[in-house]
């Protein structure tokens, strides 16, 4: 059984910039879930997929982005970037409706 | 708006001592998770409690859920410097509002 891997896994951009994280969902897996999880705190969940359609977004700006592939795999996709958004950004996947979420190592992002 | 609120935030203690993490939530849910996450590490899931009264053991950690209170505990027996990590619970919205709210963990520091 191939767990969630998230690639890059650390990343440095410059304000303004574009970023694209990914993220492989552990296989049976059709939900992907991403968090941004700032330094010392929980993680904020920003939005999920479920069949290649976003099921559910938290409270953050459009300029968040994802999509989720045929294979369940799925991007996180990140416009204009801002020093705040210096993050873990984690990925967890799980079947639709059944039992708990299983996370990725995630990617560290640094913006400068 | 839903909110998890766990307390402690901070707990020291030593070691073959017995303490609770409690997490409250503000509206009714269809599930809760309990998660432990080490420094530098992703999450790891503990436990899912599903329906009222739900009670689940994994070694020295005790989980528990009172929907009508909206209130669950971990309860951690005769603590090990093992269980040293920041421990997480999470709120499934399920159906009516598909997001995953978390608390903003416990960081629990068992001392030898």
């Amino acid at each position: 059984e191939t767990g969630v891997t998230q690639s890059p896994t650390h990343l440095i951009k410059t304000r303004g910039q574009q970023v694209t994280l990914r993220c492989s969902s552990q296989s049976g897996h059709n939900t992907v879930s991403w968090y941004q999880q700032a330094l010392g705190q929980g993680p904020q969940f920003i939005f999920q997929y479920y069949r290649e359609e976003e099921n559910g977004r938290g409270n953050f700006p459009p300029r968040f982005s994802g999509l989720q592939f045929p294979n369940y795999s799925s991007e996180l996709n990140v416009n204009a970037l801002e020093l705040d958004d210096s993050a873990r950004y984690l990925c967890a996947s799980s079947l639709q409706g059944f039992g708990p979420q299983h996370f990725g190592d995630g990617t560290r992002l640094s913006i400068l | 708006e839903l909110k998890v609120e766990q307390n402690p935030l901070f707990l020291s203690m030593q070691e073959g001592k017995n303490y609770t993490i409690y997490c409250n939530y503000s509206t009714t849910s269809d599930r809760l998770y309990w998660y432990r996450q080490d420094p530098g590490k992703s999450l790891e899931s503990l436990f899912v409690l599903l329906s009222n009264g739900a009670v689940k053991q994994e070694g020295r950690l005790m989980a528990s859920l009172d929907t009508k209170a909206r209130l669950s505990t971990l309860h951690i027996t005769a603590a090990v410097h093992d269980l040293s990590a920041t421990y997480f619970c999470a709120v499934d919205m399920g159906r009516r509002d598909d997001k995953i709210i978390f608390g903003k963990g416990t960081r629990l520091h068992i001392l030898p």
